[in-house]
């Protein structure tokens, strides 16, 4: 089955710069990459994706970026705010019937003023 | 607003006293999935529908049910929680040839 590794598990950042979290996963059959956003106490919400046919994504201050070849692929958030501070979560999946995302471990981001 | 809703927001119950969660949703998606979070990790997945054909994960416990009435609704019913079920639930939805999932608020379980 599909695994994926997300690294760092907690990351500090300043107001203002950037952040970057990465992700490798195992099959190579995977084709849709999402990244959640969690707030405490929250239900996980969609903030960006990329399907393995592009090799970047961009949406304002984020970015999702692919390395097929490599297996890994990163998220990336530019002007850093207090409100982006949070966990997310990468996941890959396979296009199906239904759509079974397989989670990383998940990074605590922390935006410090 | 399409959304995903979960009842309870906050669930409290006792040891080996069954307890029902509920979802529902205004997207009128097909696929409905349960998911178990702990505190700091990731969304475990419990088991989803596909319309109403039911697809269990090889490692949900016994203890762990689920029903869909219909397209809206997805109920999960823990028969005996245990101190080890106390976690966050979470339902979501996609739709039939999509692959983006979109979450309910969660339902955060207590057992005493």
């Amino acid at each position: 089955g599909e695994n994926v590794e997300q690294h760092p598990s907690t990351l500090s950042v300043q107001e203002g710069d950037s952040a970057v979290i990465k992700c490798t996963y195992s099959d190579s059959a995977s084709n849709y990459f999402p990244w959640y956003k969690q707030e405490l106490g929250k239900g996980p919400q969609l903030i960006i994706d990329i399907r393995s046919n592009v090799g970047e994504k961009k949406d304002q201050r984020i970015a999702v970026t692919l390395n097929k070849t490599a297996k890994h692929f990163s998220l990336h958030i530019t002007e850093t705010q207090p409100e982006d501070s949070a966990v997310y979560f990468c996941a890959a999946s396979h296009t199906g019937t239904a759509s079974k995302l397989t989670f990383g471990t998940g990074t605590r981001l922390q935006v410090t003023l | 607003d399409a959304m995903v809703i979960q009842n309870p927001r906050y669930q409290v119950t006792q040891f080996g006293k069954p307890v029902t969660l509920s979802c529902s949703q205004t997207l009128n998606h097909n696929v409905m999935y349960w998911y178990q979070q702990k505190s700091s990790q990731a969304p475990k997945l419990l088991f989803h529908y596909y319309d109403k054909d039911f697809n269990n994960e090889a490692d949900t416990p016994d203890n762990f049910q689920s029903r869909r009435p219909n397209t809206s609704f997805c109920f999960l019913d823990i028969r005996s929680p245990g101190l080890g079920d106390a976690a966050m639930y979470l339902c979501a939805t996609s739709s039939r040839d999509a692959n983006e999932q979109f979450f309910g608020p969660g339902t955060r379980l207590t057992v005493l």
